[in-house]
């Protein structure tokens, strides 16, 4: 089976770094994605990692242990806009049929205040 | 870009009622998905298609069944609608695109969502 664990909520100030964890045990480990999720919208693509380190894009950056069952999501300089729910996915393998399947976390709500 | 839509955003049913959720990607996608979201429970999968009538069961399928008569387009049956099945439904593909996005052909993009109400 899958188990992903993310902090439920968290509070940061505009301009600073936050670090949202991600823990998971699953059998079949392909990849973890990141999610950002808006209020009452659709979650959107952050970021991906299948191996170990740190993979960069922009104010975001995503880094993965394999070995530790680990990941975090890093957002740095901070803005408003960021306030959101942050969606650990984690894809595993095999899969009856084509393609993977990805196993959600509960998400970490974000909050940037000012 | 790929493209997601979802029939209806806000939806109100009563209790018995038939309900159909459809969703539509304009991307050739061969996998389709359907979550349900709660608070606290995050998303969890009712159902996928990794090809025209092809179904399998998720996480949660219970109380619930698809169709997929045709590639880019996933519908969720509610049989006969209950109370516990007021939510956020969220629809996704995935497959091979045009665009080389990093995650490759497993990136799951998402519809707006359809929040369902059962009184």
């Amino acid at each position: 089976g899958q188990n992903i664990d993310q902090p439920t909520e968290m509070t940061a100030t505009e301009g600073a770094i936050v670090q949202i964890n991600c823990t998971y045990q699953t059998s079949g480990f392909n990849g973890l994605f990141w999610y950002q999720q808006h209020a009452g919208e659709a979650p959107t693509f952050l970021s991906y990692n299948v191996l170990d380190g740190l993979e960069e894009k922009g104010r975001f950056s995503s880094f993965l242990s394999r070995s530790k069952g680990y990941s975090y999501l890093l957002l740095k300089e901070l803005q408003m806009k960021d306030s959101a729910s942050y969606l650990c996915a984690v894809r595993s393998w095999p899969f009856t049929g084509g393609g993977n399947k990805l196993t959600f976390g509960t998400g970490t709500q974000l909050k940037v205040e000012l | 870009d790929v493209k997601v839509t979802q029939s209806s955003r806000y939806l109100v049913k009563r209790t018995g009622e038939k309900v159909f959720l459809e969703c539509v990607q304009d991307m050739d996608h061969e996998n389709m998905f359907w979550y349900r979201q709660d608070p606290g429970l995050g998303l969890r999968l009712i159902y996928f298609s990794y090809d025209v009538k092809m179904k399998e069961k998720g996480d949660i399928p219970e109380g619930y069944s698809v169709s997929r008569e045709k590639k880019e387009r996933f519908s969720l049956i509610l049989e006969s609608a209950s109370t516990n099945q007021t939510s956020m439904y969220l629809c996704a593909s995935s497959g091979p695109s045009k665009s080389s996005l990093a995650g490759g052909e497993d990136t799951q993009y998402f519809g707006p969502g359809t929040r369902l109400t059962v009184l």
